[in-house]
């Protein structure tokens, strides 16, 4: 099993281009979730999602969205890139929610200038 | 809306010694979940341990266990014979009924050898 991707790796926008962080996880688990990595912040929720076809907001979704449309992918998009959204990003996943461990990517470094 | 809180940024501890790290927390659940997780500095982020907060017993696992406080709402890890590989920023999350999952700001833990 590959666990949770994440691509890219790394990433550089000018402010006000769009781009979609992708995530994937191989382990047929229902619970996906996008935190962004602060310093200082630790990590804060962006959306999450139950299963297919279901998203919710977390704590900091303005200026993200997302979609489900496979038990597998999650794409966060991000749809007018700005400085503030300089950060690392998380993709993770667990089985049956959040009562269990999650499975973290390797995140994305994303800078926007 | 549920809180987690740590408010030592940083600590340091000689190789083969114990070291305890605070975290506070506040839900209106009567059901939630208790977690610490490693951030090593290869971003990778990775599951100590896991408390059920109707279970009495303090979890362990290996070298690692939670002292578990309910009525107060704490959640100490602690860390017996510290090793190099225990050098990481670590991060205390709750879970609740919410389907969300909310970190702490997250502590350096340094290992002196």
């Amino acid at each position: 099993n590959a666990g949770v991707t994440q691509t890219p790796k790394f990433q550089v926008l000018k402010t006000g281009q769009s781009m979609t962080l992708q995530c994937a996880q191989d382990m047929n688990h229902e619970y996906m979730s996008w935190y962004r990595q602060d310093p200082g912040m630790g990590l804060r929720l962006i959306h999450y999602s139950v299963g297919a076809g279901i998203t919710d907001q977390g704590e900091v979704p303005n200026g993200y969205n997302v979609s489900r449309s496979t038990t597998e992918d999650f794409p966060l998009r991000l749809l007018s890139a700005a400085p503030s959204q300089t950060s690392v990003y998380f993709c993770a996943s667990s089985y049956q929610g959040l009562a269990n461990e999650q499975f973290f990517g390797p995140g994305t470094r994303l800078t926007v200038l | 809306a549920q809180t987690v809180t740590q408010s030592q940024p940083e600590m340091s501890v000689q190789e083969a010694e114990t070291v305890t790290l605070s975290c506070t927390y506040d839900t209106s659940e009567s059901n939630y979940y208790l977690f610490w997780y490693k951030q090593p500095p290869s971003r990778q982020m990775i599951l100590v341990i896991r408390q059920e907060a109707y279970k009495q017993q303090n979890a362990t696992e290996n070298r690692f266990s939670v002292n578990f406080q309910k009525a107060a709402k704490s959640f100490s890890l602690k860390i017996s014979d510290s090793q190099l590989g225990d050098t990481a920023m670590y991060f205390c999350a709750l879970a609740g009924a919410n389907s969300k999952l909310t970190f702490g700001k997250g502590i350096t833990l340094s290992v002196r050898p």
